[in-house]
This record gives structure tokens, sequence and C-alpha cells, in this order.
């Protein structure tokens, strides 16, 4: 059954210094998404891509996070500088189209010390 | 905009015991509604999901919903729990239109007393 991929699992930094994630959405889904699941919260959701474009970023903390996906395939989410407040599960997750139903990666764990 | 609201943060029930979990929601037409999984340190799993048609919906690991329009609900049943259920269960809300964003819930988190 195909999955959607993301690396690291775990991250440690310090704050100011910068970290990026990779996702990996299953193969022919046009629709990615990157949400942030703050410890006790449910999912919060930071960038919507279809294919290569940003189809929704009100969320996204743009002083200090970045998205991309350049071929509307895999994505890259990075924060510079890294705030303590940063530290979350980082989750990906990808759609055939924003209307079928979204299927989650295994997370990034953050922790900002 | 859409929301949902999980009214239990815990729940804790005995092994082959019935289990309902509550979710209520708020969007202006007919949501797209998800039940999803999730064990510690892990993603989310997709348990069940209702888009149109049927309003009592089966999913994975002996889990059903039912969708209730006239009391804006979606609770999650389970009729027997077993012990590798214990996880948090998060109830989420999809626009019908437009982005078809999800808003999630803040989760209720299962345990299993054996």
């Amino acid at each position: 059954e195909a999955e959607v991929a993301q690396s690291p699992r775990y991250k440690i930094t310090e704050k100011s210094q910068a970290v990026a994630f990779w996702c990996d959405p299953i193969s022919g889904h046009a629709t990615l998404y990157w949400y942030r699941q703050i410890l006790g919260q449910g999912p919060e959701l930071l960038v919507q891509f279809q294919d290569e474009s940003v189809v929704d970023d009100s969320q996204l903390p743009k002083d200090r996070f970045s998205a991309e996906r350049l071929k509307g395939v895999d994505s890259t989410l990075k924060i510079q500088p890294a705030e303590l407040g940063d530290s979350a599960m980082y989750l990906c997750a990808s759609s055939l189209s924003r209307q079928e139903t979204q299927y989650f990666g295994p997370g990034t764990r953050l922790l900002v010390l | 905009a859409q929301s949902v609201t999980q009214p239990d943060i815990h729940i804790t029930v005995s092994e082959g015991a019935s289990l309902e979990l509550r979710c209520n929601y708020s969007y202006g037409a007919t949501p797209y509604l998800f039940w999803y999984v999730q064990s510690p340190g892990q993603g989310l799993q997709l348990l069940l999901k209702y888009f149109s048609g049927d309003t009592l919906v089966q999913g994975i690991k002996g889990f059903e919903a039912e969708f209730k329009r006239s009391q804006s609900s979606f609770n999650l049943r389970k009729p027997s729990v077993h012990w590798s259920d214990a996880a948090e269960y998060f109830c989420a809300v999809g626009a019908a239109r437009g982005t078809y964003k999800y808003i999630f819930g803040t989760g209720t988190r299962l345990k299993v007393l054996a």
C-alpha cells in the first residue's frame, strides 16, 4: 500500500537555527498539505499545494516559514530561524485532488532548544 | 468557515466494552466528515469518512460512525474495544467546496483497561 514518506522522523535544533523537512506524497497525488500539530491539539493546516502552486498558505508564518513543491511532486518545509514555540509535530498529507481524502505521513517531531 | 468540537478530552473503557466518541461540527452545508486515529508519535490513519449517501458509515478495525444532520454530529462507535484501540482519535470536517480545507478537533485520548 502506497504511503506518504517524511524525513527526518525526529529533529532537535537550537533556536535561531534553520531546519528543513521533506515530504514525498503518494504517487499521482496532485494535492499536498503541511500541517503543524502542537502537543495535545489537532493538526492545523500550514500550507496546501495543488501541483506546484500554493492554494492556501493563510496560516503559514511567512516571516520564518517557507514551503516549496518545485516539480509538483515532493515538497520541503523550512523554518528559519527556529523559535522555541515551533516545537511540534509536522505532518505531511496528500490526496488525489482537493476533493479527495487526505492520507498522512508519519510526521517529523521537532524539538527546539 | 467550519469548526469541530470533540467534547471528551479523555475516555477510559474496559476491554470488551462498547465505545462512543462524540464529534459535533459547524458548517453551512453538508460537510465531508472524517475520523482519524493517531498512535503515540505516529501520523494519522483514516478510520472512515462520510461524503454523501448512507448516513451510517463502516470503517476499518470494526469502527462505524453515524452522520446526524439534525444534531450536527458524527459520533464514532465500536461495539467491543480491544486493548490495541488505545490511541488518540480526531474528528475532522472538510469544506465541500473551494480548497476543501479540513478542520480537526482537539482529539479524544482513549485508554483501554485490561
